[in-house]
């Protein structure tokens, strides 16, 4: 039972513009989610995370919203970089140690 | 090292052996995890460490899988009688922190099985 999902298993944008990952989790009990980074042959890397008692944090280009009422967050990567090219997984918890995955959305920025 | 290190990278095996699948955690995480990652799936959660607690084995798919951690260091994930449905990528990943909200966990590389 995937209770993590990111609908979007590909996204492409160009060199510049906004990159925008949505999740949706289904688990009410959920309270802290996090986004971790990918790039091929290597494991997955933290990359932002956000509690439940916030609905936005920011660092740097990244950003996370979290909209509780719609079981929705979604990743904003402002301005998009040819680094920024990897696979990006939505991962969830419900204050203790498992971290519940997406399946990912490959990002790919054209230049 | 610097980072969570497993072995090996890659194995092939043919369906019905065993296989043991080494991890090597941060020096002085206490938590450690095992994942793994099917074609087009999210990451699944197998086992936990913390300490010298009882692991958490819920996620682990049948009795053919075990995992031990010696000494509060390394960790073997071991299958036994291997089936084709157990290809995968194998991910470790350590923590520094007693789990409370999920923590930021450091994955190592993983290791790439082929059961043929």
């Amino acid at each position: 039972d995937q209770q993590v999902k990111q609908n979007s298993p590909s996204l492409s944008v160009q060199e510049g513009r906004i990159s925008i990952l949505n999740c949706d989790y289904t688990n009410s009990m959920f309270d802290y989610f996090l986004w971790y980074k990918k790039y091929p042959a290597e494991g997955p890397t933290f990359l932002i995370s956000i509690s439940s008692i916030k609905d936005k944090n920011e660092d740097g280009r990244f950003t996370v919203f979290l909209n509780k009422s719609a079981k929705h967050l979604s990743l904003h990567i402002v301005p998009s970089q040819p680094g920024d090219s990897a696979v990006y997984f939505c991962a969830a918890s419900a204050r203790d140690y498992k971290l519940s995955f997406g399946a990912g959305t490959t990002v790919t920025v054209r230049a | 090292g610097a980072g969570v290190s497993q072995s090996p990278s890659n194995k092939v095996t043919e369906k019905g052996k065993d296989v043991e699948l080494r991890c090597d955690p941060i020096s002085g995480h206490t938590a450690l995890y095992w994942y793994r990652q099917s074609l087009g799936q999210g990451l699944e959660f197998l086992i936990y460490f913390q300490g010298n607690s009882a692991p958490d084995k819920s996620g682990l798919p049948s009795d053919r899988f075990s995992a031990e951690r010696t000494g509060g260091s390394v960790s073997t994930l071991t299958i036994q009688r291997t089936q084709q449905e157990d290809s995968a990528v194998y991910l470790c990943a350590s923590s520094p922190k007693v789990g409370t909200g999920g923590g930021k966990l450091f994955f190592g590389s993983g290791t790439q099985l082929s059961v043929l």
